[in-house]
């Protein structure tokens, strides 16, 4: 699987909006792009995904470079539970199917 | 939401001891995983299932096995538990596996484990 890359750390207001980005420079042609977080003391949870156009949840917003050589996962306000380790992780289906998870970015949030 | 439970949540062994963790899902997902989560490593796969009774082993599967004698069950098993596992446990399952860039895995809350 491709590698991604993130920074270690981002802070953000509650009620403001967050950008996360991700580096992923070597992602291949069919190649999902996914984000999960982690909140505090529990399991990973799923967050969106998508291929090669912007995509909208309930929970978020990935917008992907039109190189897909970058995306960005948006949060349009934060709130105190958003407060997470936000994981950028890239599919394609696999060997084994597993997640391969790298540092994330720690989200912290302030009131 | 895959309603996936595990238990024990918390265990404390000394060394030496067998430990067996339960995973437990109610979608009837077909693929499930078994993860650890150690300070520095993120999350990294232990064991795989693809169907009832199909296993395989995943990055860092020594000192562990594991079992699938039901859909909803995976049970992980240390046969000899060791200080170097002790870590937090993390089961997840999928519908899709392999096949799709796009399946979704769902996770349990976790066990941690400590092995004196």
């Amino acid at each position: 699987d491709a590698k991604t890359t993130q920074p270690n750390s981002m802070e953000s207001n509650e009620e403001e909006p967050v950008h996360l980005p991700c580096n992923h420079s070597t992602i291949s042609g069919t190649d999902y792009i996914h984000w999960y977080r982690q909140l505090p003391s529990q399991g990973p949870e799923y967050v969106i995904h998508g291929l090669t156009s912007n995509v909208n949840n309930r929970m978020a917003s990935l917008a992907i470079a039109e190189d897909r050589k970058s995306s960005t996962l948006i949060l349009h306000r934060a709130t105190l539970r958003d407060a997470a380790v936000y994981y950028c992780i890239l599919r394609g289906g696999g060997s084994q199917g597993n997640l391969i998870f790298g540092k994330g970015t720690k989200l912290s949030v302030k009131p | 939401d895959a309603g996936i439970t595990q238990s024990p949540r918390h265990k404390v062994t000394e060394t030496g001891t067998p430990v067996t963790l339960r995973c437990h899902q109610t979608e009837n997902h077909r693929y499930m995983y078994w993860y650890r989560q150690d300070p520095g490593h993120g999350l990294r796969l232990i064991h795989y299932s693809y169907g009832v009774k199909d296993t395989d082993k995943g990055e860092v599967s020594d000192g562990y096995s594991v079992s699938r004698s039901k859909t909803e069950d995976f049970l992980l098993t240390l046969e000899s538990a060791t200080s170097s596992q002790t870590s937090v446990y993390f089961c997840a399952a999928a519908r899709g596996g392999t096949r799709s860039g796009t399946d979704t895995q769902y996770f349990g809350p976790g066990t941690r484990l400590t092995v004196l």
